[in-house]
């Protein structure tokens, strides 16, 4: 099966700085990478699929980018509303594996 | 709207069994496949099992792979996923998420979840 690895684990940054948050799978996804937010006490809600199409409704701040087995999903100005636990999934086929989140916090 | 709506979940002994439903409105259920994802206290998404639109096609993550069993009934707009020979390590939210739509797509809606615990 192939694994999803993301980094770093967690993270501190100010508001209004640029953040970015790494995907790695084990193998070629081709373009099946999915990106959720999930704040704190709350259920997950898609950001960004296709690696780069935001969701309807998704801020212009949050962008992704990537192929094949390297994505990144970036904050360009980080704001309160963006602290949460992010993660990045492949959706190609099964299992629909997900990376262990990356917990973003402010500073 | 969109809505899905878990329910089922509860206190369960190891061994045990629990049958987890998820209510759908607001869109063509029959028309999308679905899944369930849970989630460990504290702990990150695991996807869990998929259903194809007509419940034809199915596939289980490995870590319940002949203990549980996804289902639908089109007819209801309901999903199901049948659990047995539960575990501690079962212990979780569980989600059921609507796909996107239009071939292999990522989770666009999802439910509020439904607590199960297994313990003695």
């Amino acid at each position: 099966d192939i694994q999803m690895t993301q980094s770093p684990s967690s993270l501190s940054a100010s508001v209004g700085d640029r953040v970015t948050i790494t995907c790695r799978a084990s193998q070629d996804i081709y373009n099946y990478l999915a990106w959720y937010q999930q704040k704190p006490g709350k259920v997950p809600k898609l950001l960004i699929y296709a690696v780069s199409t935001l969701q309807s409704g998704v801020p212009s701040r949050f962008s992704g980018s990537g192929s094949a087995t390297d994505f990144t999903l970036t904050i360009s100005s980080l704001q309160p509303e963006d602290v949460a636990t992010y993660y990045c999934q492949k959706y190609n086929s099964a299992p629909r594996t997900f990376g262990q989140g990356t917990k973003v916090e402010i500073k | 709207e969109v809505q899905l709506v878990e329910s089922g979940g509860g206190l369960v002994q190891p061994g045990g069994s629990l049958r987890l439903s998820c209510a759908a409105s607001g869109f063509t259920f029959s028309s999308y496949e679905m899944n369930w994802v849970r989630q460990a206290p504290g702990k990150g998404l695991e996807w869990v099992s998929y259903i194809n639109s007509v419940g034809r096609i199915t596939y289980y993550a490995d870590s319940v792979k002949g203990r549980f069993t996804i289902s639908r009934d089109n007819a209801e707009n309901s999903l199901y996923l049948q659990m047995n020979s539960l575990r501690g390590e079962d212990t979780a939210v569980y989600y059921c998420a609507k796909d996107r739509g239009g071939g292999a797509t990522p989770f666009d809606y999802w439910g509020q979840g439904t607590l199960v615990t297994v313990s003695s």
